[in-house]
């Protein structure tokens, strides 16, 4: 089956300690996301690709980081230096074809809670 | 630059009335809509998205979209509501087909019996 899968589902990290998500597509798709969920503020950007090798921060980068080495795997390194890690991440896919609209699919969603 | 305005964070309404969820957005150029439905711990399934030239919308479990150029609005409404429609609904937008998605706070839909 086609799909996105982000793992763990559950995560819990140490405070100081860096932690990456995973996310991997076989839809063939261009373009990746990761979104940060908290309640109450929808869904928050974080960083996202359009290509291979190359990627674009969005409205929340600090502290975190991403590569996107492969077209299939986009995954998410959240560092020592984001002082509220805890939420839920979403890691979502699109194609990217001009003129067209294209959704994006999204994973599960991965819980991360620092302790 | 995009942005979208859901009014109301929180809607209830019972059994079997009205579902009316308000989206406006904010575009430079022709924007792209979307509504999405999330149910709690899970990811977000689309609901439709709004092509240009279908004013219309209709998308899956009986929900519809109505795109107002005037009114920059992008209603979600379901005639009936049912009890497995409570969720989470996010309404989204782009403004081209190569641009970012940018998403509402989001509204939580309940269902009163």
């Amino acid at each position: 089956d086609g799909g996105i899968t982000q793992s763990p589902k559950y995560l819990f990290r140490k405070e100081g300690q860096n932690v990456t998500l995973s996310c991997e597509q076989n839809l063939n798709h261009d373009a990746m996301y990761w979104y940060r969920q908290d309640p109450g503020q929808g869904l928050r950007l974080i960083y996202y690709s359009q290509i291979v090798n190359d990627f674009q921060k969005g409205d929340i980068a600090e502290g975190y980081s991403v590569s996107r080495e492969k077209k299939e795997s986009f995954p998410l390194t959240v560092t020592s230096a984001q002082k509220n890690p805890t939420a839920f991440y979403l890691c979502a896919s699109s194609i990217e074809r001009a003129g067209v609209n294209t959704e994006a699919f999204f994973g599960q969603g991965t819980r991360l809670t620092v302790v | 630059a995009q942005s979208v305005t859901q009014l109301g964070s929180h809607v209830s309404v019972s059994e079997g009335a009205l579902v009316l969820l308000r989206c406006n957005y904010s575009s430079s150029v022709p924007p792209y809509l979307f509504w999405y439905v999330q149910y709690p711990n899970q990811g977000l399934q689309l609901l439709l998205k709004y092509t240009t030239g279908a004013t219309l919308v209709k998308g899956i479990n009986g929900f519809e979209a109505e795109f107002k150029k005037s009114e920059t609005s992008f209603h979600l409404t379901k005639p009936s509501a049912h009890m497995s429609d409570a969720a989470e609904y996010f309404c989204a937008v782009r403004g081209s087909s190569a641009s970012k998605i940018i998403f509402g706070s989001g509204t939580r839909l309940s269902i009163r019996p």
